[in-house]
């Protein structure tokens, strides 16, 4: 089991670009998330999906979108970068049966936004 | 907001010491959950202790709850170089089935050989 993949690893856009990360997972997971790390600021909710075809807002929705066509996969799109969404992207997925959403973590996407 | 807080924000040790760290939390919870973090790496779950126990171990981590205080602390015992990381705690939402962990800001360990 590969656990969670992201891909790419490490990314530079200029300011205005898009670019989508992709998150895929071989544990037959229902939920997914996607979080941003700042220095300092912990982990904070971008989306989240419960489920294929579905997703959610987290904390800080704005300025990305996401998409969830296949249960094992979760994009996460930046249609117009901006330097603040310079960060570290970590996807992670968890069961949703019972009630502890243990979550799986994702080794991270380092984005630079110049 | 429900994220959790970690205390301290840094801690420095020495190898066989003992770490601890507290969390704490603002609303009611399901379950209170520690993760580590290495550098450059993804989260990793450590230990889940639920609403309704106290105190709970595995291996050389023991961790309490006090949901009457909304507080949690992560005790690392004998603790080693490779232990160097940071620790997180994660909330969850009593009642929620959405499977949302608040993270607080972690407490950065190190441990000197």
């Amino acid at each position: 089991n590969a656990g969670v993949t992201q891909t790419p690893k490490f990314r530079v856009l200029k300011t205005g670009q898009s670019m989508t990360l992709l998150c895929a997972q071989d544990m037959n997971h229902e939920y997914m998330y996607w979080y941003r790390q700042d220095p300092g600021m912990g982990l904070r909710l971008i989306h989240y999906s419960v489920g294929e075809g579905t997703t959610a807002k987290g904390e800080v929705p704005d300025g990305y979108n996401v998409s969830r066509l296949k249960k094992q996969n979760f994009l996460l799109g930046l249609e117009s970068a901006a330097p603040s969404q310079t960060s570290v992207y970590f996807c992670a997925s968890s069961y949703s049966r019972g009630s502890s959403y243990e979550q799986y973590f994702g080794p991270g996407t380092r984005l630079t936004v110049t | 907001s429900q994220q959790g807080e970690e205390d301290p924000q840094a801690l420095s040790i020495q190898e066989g010491e003992n770490a601890t760290m507290n969390c704490s939390y603002k609303t009611s919870i399901n379950n209170l959950q520690w993760y580590r973090q290495n550098s450059g790496r993804g989260l990793v779950h450590l230990i889940l202790i639920r609403s309704n126990e106290r105190e709970k171990h595995s291996g050389r981590l023991r961790v309490t709850l006090d949901t009457s205080k909304k507080s949690s602390s992560l005790l690392i015992t004998a603790s080693r170089a490779a232990d160097t990381a940071s620790y997180f705690c994660a909330t969850d939402e009593r009642g929620s089935t959405l499977g949302r962990l608040y993270f607080g800001r972690g407490t950065q360990l190190t441990v000197w050989p």
